[in-house]
């Protein structure tokens, strides 16, 4: 099993959808979570951390399944702007250091 | 806002050359590291970075590559001998700790073209 999964996609929705992603992850010892957001040719940048208790922010929803070791983010009201691959990133302890893997990404399309 | 600069943004050199991709990390991170992205493939880490030391290194990160930072400031990546296959777009990122949930920081990326 990889260590952190997601489906590739593309997702491709009109604008206004809403649309959730999920990812699973195998080491049950991870400790933190997060969205990066990356657009084509550009580096990842942090969307949102997971928090255990799911967080908002604006149209952007993050939950944590530990018990089934996934976490999701949803998009509500799609825009344009949301294109671009959405990765998601989970933090473990690995020797005394905190060990940063990435998903493959998800790649996210709207469509006028 | 503190950002990550990474120079050159694009490099091509031929095969069997050695590279070295530079990074500034933000000024009170302790904490970097090297990914690489193969175009149209995932996020593959490097190298982390803490101290003057290597953390940890990936499987990726054999014999032809080294990390350094030589004055405080840069974080260098080399790759002794560049083979077609080191054609990716490589990231420095940097932490300011090591606690879980401390956001990493990347830098615009280096693409490399081995040639």
């Amino acid at each position: 099993r990889k260590e952190v999964e997601q489906d590739p996609g593309p997702f491709n929705v009109p604008e206004g959808a809403t649309v959730a992603f999920n990812c699973t992850y195998s080491n049950s010892a991870s400790q933190s979570f997060f969205w990066y957001r990356q657009d084509c040719r550009k580096e990842p940048k942090l969307l949102m951390s997971v928090y255990s208790s799911g967080n908002e922010d604006g149209r952007f929803t993050a939950q944590l399944n530990r018990a089934s070791q996934y976490i999701s983010l949803l998009i509500r009201d799609s825009k344009l702007s949301d294109s671009a691959t959405y990765l998601c990133v989970v933090s473990a302890n690995s020797g005394g250091y905190q060990k940063v893997t990435f998903g493959t990404g998800t790649k996210l399309q709207v469509i006028p | 806002e503190p950002e990550v600069t990474q120079t050159p943004s694009h490099q091509v050199t031929q095969m069997g050359q050695e590279v070295i991709l530079r990074c500034v990390p933000i000024s009170n991170h302790l904490y970097f590291y090297w990914y690489r992205q193969i175009l149209g493939q995932k996020v593959e880490f490097l190298v982390s970075f803490y101290n003057n030391e290597i953390s940890e290194k990936s499987e990726i990160f054999d014999d032809q590559f080294s990390v350094e930072r030589p004055d405080g400031s840069n974080f260098t990546l080399k790759i002794r001998s560049t083979k077609l296959e080191d054609s990716a777009m490589y990231f420095c990122a940097s932490r300011v700790g090591q606690a879980a949930n401390t956001e990493a920081f990347f830098g615009q990326g280096t693409r490399l073209t081995v040639v």
